[in-house]
Parts: structure tokens; C-alpha cells; sequence
């Protein structure tokens, strides 16, 4: 069965540090998205991904965080210097064309620690 | 703006013990309702889905139906086991957002007892 593949499944890094979390979507799903997950705390969403563009993201997703689709599979989410508050479970998220039900298809998660 | 809220836990249940995490939603428009399942150390695992008014989603004994008049999609199963104990979230995909991104619950710790 097609799935999401994320990595780093885990990453610590230090304070002020550039991380980049890398993902794997279902190969002909169009749309894409990143989700992250503070210890404890609900799932939030922070961006989505259409067609080469941003297109939509939430106050979380500020000037420190940039997401690219470097080539045809990859999707990656950027955090230019990380601070501690940082530190969250990151999933990332896609969804075909024809998902009448929006359904999304999540990965494991890539695990950031910063200290 | 459109939300989900579930009810706060843990929920702490013996082993065969029936269960219900509830989860009522604020949505304009149709959503899709989703329960989604994290195990300790790990990512989250779609449980049950529905999509339209009185669909009701099931999986692995697990059971949701989607009420449009009382804006609820509680989840239910009649005989939890140890190897249910995890946190389940209540999820909707926004109708309004042309990008389909889903609305989270802030989830509900299960921890079933042997």
C-alpha cells in the first residue's frame, strides 16, 4: 500500500541551527502539507502545498519556516534557525485529486529536538 | 471559525469496558469527520472516516457516526482491550478551505487496565 515516508525520524539539534525535515508523498497525490505536533498537545496545521505554491498556512508558519518541492517526489520543510520552542513532532501530509472526502494520508513523523 | 472539541481526559477503562470519546464539531458546510489513533512513539493511523450525514464509520471494532443534528461523531467501542491504549483524535477536513486541511481535537489519552 502506498505510503508517506518521512526523515529524519528523529533530528536534535542545537539552538539557531538550520533543519530541514524531509518527505516522501504517495506518489500522484497533488497536494501536500505539514502538521506539527507539540508533546502532549493537539496537531496543528501549518502549511499547504499546491501546484509549486503555497496555498495556505497559519500563524505558526512564519519567515523561519519555507517549504519546497525540490524535485517530482520530495517535499521539504525548512527552519532556518531553529529556536527551542521548536521542538514538536512534524508530520507530513498529501492528498489526491480526486479525494471527494479530503481525505489526507499522514507519515510517521519526523521527531525535533532542539537544545 | 470551524473547530472540533473533544472531551478532556485520560480516560482510564478495564479491559472489556465500554468506550465513548466524545466530539462535537462547529463547521460551515459539510465536512468530512475523521478519528485518527497515535500509539505511544508514533505517527498517526486513520481509525475511522466518515463523509456525509448518518455515514457511520467503523474499523477494528471501533465505531463513529456522523450526526449532522447534533454536530457530533463520538467514538465507540464495546469492548476495549490493553492494546487500545492510546491518544484518538477527532478530525474534520474544512469545507471551507479549498485546501482540504484538517482541524484537529486536541485528543483523548485512553488507557485501558488489565
Amino acid at each position: 500500500e502506498p505510503e508517506v515516508t518521512q526523515t529524519p525520524s528523529h533530528q536534535v539539534t542545537q539552538m539557531g541551527q538550520e533543519v530541514i525535515l524531509r518527505c516522501v508523498p504517495i506518489s500522484n497525490h497533488l497536494y501536500f502539507y505539514w502538521y506539527r505536533q507539540i508533546l502532549g498537545q493537539k496537531v496543528e496545521f501549518l502549511v499547504s502545498f499546491y501546484n509549486n505554491e503555497i496555498s495556505e498556512k497559519s500563524e505558526i508558519f512564519d519567515d523561519q519556516f519555507s517549504v519546497e518541492r525540490p524535485d517530482g517526489s520530495n517535499f521539504t520543510l525548512k527552519i532556518r534557525s531553529t529556536k527551542l520552542e521548536d521542538s514538536a513532532m512534524y508530520f507530513c501530509a498529501s492528498r489526491g485529486r480526486n479525494s471527494g472526502t479530503g481525505e489526507l494520508f499522514f507519515g510517521e513523523g519526523s521527531r525535533l529536538t532542539v537544545l | 471559525g470551524n473547530s472540533v472539541t473533544q472531551m478532556e481526559g485520560p480516560v482510564t477503562l478495564s479491559e472489556e469496558a465500554f468506550l465513548t470519546i466524545n466530539c462535537t464539531y462547529t463547521a460551515t458546510g459539510y465536512p468530512s469527520l475523521f478519528w485518527y489513533v497515535q500509539y505511544p512513539g508514533e505517527g498517526l493511523q486513520l481509525l475511522l472516516k466518515a463523509t456525509k450525514a448518518d455515514d457511520k464509520g467503523s474499523n477494528k471494532g471501533f465505531e463513529a457516526t456522523y450526526r449532522k443534528e447534533t454536530t457530533s461523531f463520538h467514538l465507540e467501542k464495546g469492548s476495549v482491550q490493553v492494546s487500545d491504549s492510546a491518544v484518538y483524535f477527532c478530525a474534520l477536513s474544512d469545507p471551507t478551505s479549498g485546501t482540504y486541511k484538517y482541524i484537529f481535537g486536541t485528543g483523548t489519552r485512553l488507557k485501558v487496565l488489565a
